[in-house]
Order: structure tokens, then sequence, then C-alpha cells
């Protein structure tokens, strides 16, 4: 199945920016998510972006996507210590027998210092 | 409601019970998927509903899981004789459109 990899722990100063990284093995994708957990909650959707752009912008959080590179990347301008949270990079699979599955990472946790 | 629901929230049970956990999903969404999270990991595809049929069933881990979906609305995943492996928070979520797909807070499984 498709793999979906991103670092663990991200630790930031609050005001500063944040940037989480992804990479991903399936080059058909095309949709490619960011989802937030806070803690004892369900998964929030953030944003997604579709494979024929190369940025999504909105409000204070900016996806860049390098299909190339299979690299996804999150980006949290100004963060806030209510941004601490695991955040996951999923692929959609959208062809076939699989169509409609997710693929996560195991999540990056943030914490953002005051 | 307004968002997906899912409940109980959280389930402890001992081992070798059955447990049935129970999604509500947001009202018109034709399509329904479950997802297990173990303790520090992603999420992981147990089964995907189009309607009721389950086109999808290859996620599931062993045949002592089941879910069924009826009315297009409420789906039930089942297990049977629960082993400690299977304690993780088990995710519902609902689309009307395939790429987006809106998740309910889970329900805690706890097998002792």
């Amino acid at each position: 199945g498709e793999d979906v990899e991103q670092s663990l722990f991200l630790s930031v100063r609050e005001g500063d920016s944040s940037v989480i990284n992804c990479t991903y093995t399936d080059s058909s994708s095309t949709y490619l998510y960011w989802y937030k957990q806070e803690p004892g909650a369900g998964l929030q959707l953030l944003t997604y972006i579709f494979s024929n752009m190369d940025m999504k912008q909105d409000q204070r959080l900016t996806v860049l996507l390098n299909k190339k590179d299979k690299h996804l990347s999150l980006r949290i301008a100004d963060t806030q210590t209510g941004d601490s949270a695991i955040y996951f990079c999923a692929e959609l699979a959208d062809r076939g027998s699989t169509l409609g599955r997710l693929y996560f990472g195991r999540g990056t946790q943030l914490t953002v210092w005051p | 409601g307004a968002g997906v629901s899912q409940s109980p929230s959280n389930k402890v049970t001992e081992k070798g019970k059955d447990v049935e956990l129970r999604c509500d999903p947001i009202s018109g969404h034709t399509a329904l998927y479950w997802y297990r999270q173990r303790l520090g990991q992603g999420l992981e595809f147990l089964i995907y509903f189009q309607g009721n049929s389950a086109p999808d069933k290859s996620g599931l881990p062993s045949d002592r899981f089941s879910a069924e979906r009826t009315g297009e609305s409420v789906s039930t995943l089942t297990i049977q004789r629960t082993q400690q492996e299977d304690s993780a928070v088990y995710l519902c979520a609902s689309s009307l459109q395939y790429n987006e797909q809106f998740f309910g807070p889970g329900t805690r499984l706890t097998v002792l």
C-alpha cells in the first residue's frame, strides 16, 4: 500500500512559523490532505490540495506541493499555543478497488512554547 | 446533527467479549469509512461503505471484525472475541464527495 512519512515532533516558539513536512509514494494521488488532531478529539480537516496545484494558501496556512519529489508541506504562520496538536498528512487513493481510502502518516506532534 | 457522531466515546471490555461501536454520519453523506488509530500511529483503513454496500472490506484485520450499515445512515462496527491488540481509537468518517471526509470524535476501546 501507499506509504506516507512525516517527522514525529516539532517545537516552535509562539509567533514563529512552523513547517511540517511529509513525503508520499503514490505519484497518481490527486488529493493530499492535512488533518489536525487535538488531545482527545477526532480529526479536523484543515486543508487539502489538488495535485495540479503547487501551492494553496488559506489565512495562516500555506500548503506547498512538489509532485516531482512527492513532498508536501504545511506552513503555519504566526504559530499560536492553540496550534499545539498532532498534524496528519494523508493521501487519497482515487482509483480501482481502493478508491476513497485515505493513507495517513503517523502524525507530527507540534508543540508551541509561549 | 452538524457533524459525525460516534458512541460510546469510551469502552472498556474484557478480553473475549464482543463489542459494538456505532457511527452516525452527517445527514445525506452517502459514503462512510471506518479507521483504526493505535497509540502513536497514524490511521489505518478498515472498511468503506457506499450507501449500504461495502465495496471494500479488505482493511478488516481479521474475521472477528465486521460492519454493517442500514438505511444509508447509521453504521455499526462489531468486534467479536476482543483481544488486547484490538485496543485503539476507532474513527468513523463520512463524505458526500469522496475527496472530502469528515471525521467523528472516535471511540476509545480498551481491552483488558
